[in-house]
């Protein structure tokens, strides 16, 4: 079965903090990808990143770093020197190669505070 | 990146009728297409898994007859919830995957549905 665990409802920083959030996945499968997604207020769902399972390497895209280590199952994403505007909810998602559907964390609703 | 595209984004029905979704691929042509709900504050739920010209694949516990799902063509999918209630009010989403790019799927803006 497939899982993923997002600990962390809720977390309220102020702005120009660094914030990290955890996802931590559960999955059988040797090849899966793994995605973090932003859902502002509007609702649409923005693709932050996808990163497949034989490429361990971190990455920083501007203010945001991801780190993914196999051997804690663990896919966590780090907003540096936060912003109001990155105030939104964070999915963390699976996928296998197996099973093509997208697994979805419940979220953590992020809160930037002036 | 590819776009996929809603219709309407927002609707408002009295109970016991009918609503039709349209997810549509703008750039792309998009086998499979995957339907999902989130209520709110809640994560999005897949409700099916849809394949162009073949029958959707529903997840547990999701009624087929009361969502419809069809996937005619390669650029178009709709979800029709029949004789809807107040508890089918909730956000949904749809998402379209290539045949090429199997790992990426592309999600739509979302339907806000409201049955009063």
């Amino acid at each position: 079965a497939q899982k993923v665990t997002q600990a962390q409802t809720e977390i309220s920083v102020v702005e120009k903090e660094d914030v990290t959030l955890d996802c931590v996945y559960e999955t059988r499968d040797t090849t899966y990808y793994l995605f973090w997604y932003k859902q502002p207020p509007s609702g649409e769902l923005v693709f932050l990143i996808r990163r497949n399972s034989f490429d361990e390497q971190n990455e920083i895209s501007g203010r945001y770093s991801w780190n993914f280590q196999k051997s804690t199952s663990s896919f966590n994403f780090t907003i540096t020197a936060s912003q109001v505007v990155d105030s939104a909810v964070y999915f963390c998602a699976l996928s296998a190669r197996r099973d093509d559907k997208i697994i979805f964390g419940k979220g953590t609703r992020l809160h930037i505070l002036p | 990146g590819a776009v996929v595209s809603q219709h309407p984004s927002r609707v408002i029905c009295k109970s016991g009728t009918s609503v039709k979704i349209e997810c549509r691929s703008l750039d792309f042509q998009a086998t499979t297409m995957f339907w999902y709900r989130q209520f709110p504050k809640q994560s999005l739920m897949l409700m099916a898994t849809s394949n162009e010209g073949s029958k959707a694949t529903y997840e547990q516990g999701v009624e087929k007859d009361k969502f419809l799902i069809n996937h005619a063509s390669l650029t178009l999918s709709t979800l029709t919830v029949t004789s809807a209630h107040p508890e089918d009010s909730s956000f949904y989403i749809c998402s379209a995957r290539s045949g090429t790019a199997k790992e990426t799927q592309y999600f739509g803006p979302g339907t806000r549905l409201l049955v009063l």
